[in-house]
């Protein structure tokens, strides 16, 4: 079947933007995270969703950054007023459950000029 | 917070060497989970540990689980070019409610 895809693969904005980024995760899984992965650095968790849970969103770095869900389906993450320090690739992942094997799309390279 | 740190973080080999990298935690782990990043790619999942002592073998790749489930190692014999990339752990702490994902350590491989 199918990975999971993100959206777009590649986004340049103008500092104080906002974008939105958006994830489709493997069918069934109920699991769904967001990391941020700055060039050569390592994964940095931002929030992640199970099931009709409330999510986790103890890795946010700052109130411009939020994340929905719906249902177990399509993950959005909007970046309000983009500074260039959130210049990074955006990945998601999902797994059956939390915390089985994750699964991770290609990513998002987003760029704020 | 739970702290995961990866040492080394970056590791230069010929191709033929032997390749180690730890994964430290600073508190006692539920399970401990394996990811390899290829350059320019995504991080792809390559095994779980669960017990204390745990030792798990794929091909060339032995994965071990202290005794203390604080630490975790993954050994390569006689590393290729095809073993080049960043190897991330990722701990799940003891309440099993939170994973974190370690420093990573770059193995970088040449003929």
């Amino acid at each position: 079947g199918a990975g999971v895809s993100q959206s777009p693969s590649n986004k340049v904005t103008e500092k104080g933007k906002d974008v939105e980024l958006r994830c489709d995760p493997i069918s069934g899984h109920t699991a769904l995270y967001w990391y941020r992965q700055r060039l050569g650095q390592g994964l940095e968790f931002l929030i992640y969703f199970q099931g009709n849970s409330a999510p986790d969103k103890s890795g946010l770095p700052s109130d411009r950054f939020s994340a929905e869900r719906t249902g177990e389906s399509v993950s959005t993450l909007t970046i309000q007023r983009t500074q260039q320090e959130d210049s990074a690739v955006y990945l998601c992942a999902s797994s059956l459950v939390f915390p089985s094997e994750q699964y991770f799309g290609p990513g998002t390279r987003l760029t704020v000029t | 917070g739970q702290q995961v740190m990866q040492i080394p973080q970056y590791q230069h080999v010929q191709e033929g060497e032997d390749f180690t990298t730890y994964c430290n935690s600073s508190t006692t782990l539920s399970n401990i989970q394996w990811y390899k990043q290829r350059p320019g790619g995504h991080p792809v999942f390559l095994i779980q540990l669960v017990k204390s002592g745990e030792v798990k073998k794929q091909k060339r790749l032995t994965f071990q689980f202290g005794e203390a489930k604080k630490n975790s190692s993954l050994h390569i014999t006689a590393t290729q070019t095809t073993d080049v990339g960043t190897y991330f752990c990722a701990g799940l702490d003891g309440t099993a409610s939170k994973l974190t994902f370690g420093t990573g350590t770059r193995l970088q491989v040449t003929l």
